[in-house]
């Protein structure tokens, strides 16, 4: 149980064009879904924390207008790199939370197996 | 693949040391990380180690590498109140494998 899928895993596309990035839960509902990106060889970056049906929360300095991020249900979460530049290019990685757990804390997450973007 | 596995959940007392355990599948995975996510917030790079290493030390952390078993160790040496978080383990070059997490609980 607890699955997290992304799509599309790796994805090539042209600077100056828009990319969607989806994030499901596959099994559960998941209450708040995460927005990372890594850099190369180490940090992870948190980039913005979504909530279904309410507005992305944007860690600082993240363009809330450069990553645009909708959750629209509580099994889907997408993340658009829109007018891509080649510095975009970076791994994606979504994480979900049920907002519950077996441990009785509401902070276990689920790694998706991330996203390769890779903007030319 | 990868597949990464950690025990869910770890109870010290304050001033008690405190081992965070780890396995991986895949011996090509050149770094391995522990990251720490207190509540509400997101994932925070603690250390990390690269796999011609055996072990690191930084302040209270040490971490432990035996590439033959793929096993990783991480201790906290006078575990207080506010190392309580979940600790990721993650492994892999450029993506990461990550583990599902330790809850670390520390009672005073």
């Amino acid at each position: 149980g607890a699955v997290v899928s992304q799509h599309p895993s790796r994805v090539i596309c042209k600077s100056g064009t828009s990319v969607k990035i989806e994030c499901r839960s596959l099994d559960f509902q998941a209450t708040t879904m995460f927005w990372y990106r890594q850099f190369p060889k180490k940090s992870l970056m948190l980039m913005a924390t979504s909530n279904e049906g309410s507005k992305a929360t944007y860690e600082q300095g993240v363009e809330k207008d450069k990553f645009l991020i909708n959750h629209a249900s509580l099994t889907l979460s997408t993340l658009t790199v829109t007018s891509a530049h080649p510095e975009d290019s970076s791994f994606y990685i979504c994480s979900a939370t049920t907002g519950r757990s077996k441990l009785g804390n509401t902070y276990e997450q689920y790694f998706g197996p991330g996203t390769r973007l890779t903007v030319t | 693949g990868e597949d990464v596995e950690q025990s869910l959940f770890l109870s010290v007392r304050e001033g008690d040391s405190s081992v965070i355990n780890c396995t991986y599948t895949d011996s090509s995975s050149t770094y391995l990380y522990w990251y720490k996510q207190e509540p509400g917030a997101g994932l925070q790079l603690l250390t990390y180690i690269f796999s011609n290493m055996d072990m690191k030390q930084d302040q209270r952390l040490t971490v432990l590498l035996n590439k033959k078993d793929k096993h990783l160790s991480l201790r906290i040496a006078d575990t207080q109140t506010g190392d309580s978080a979940i600790y990721f383990c993650a492994a892999g070059y450029s993506t990461l494998t990550f583990g599902k997490g330790t809850m670390l609980l520390v009672s005073p």
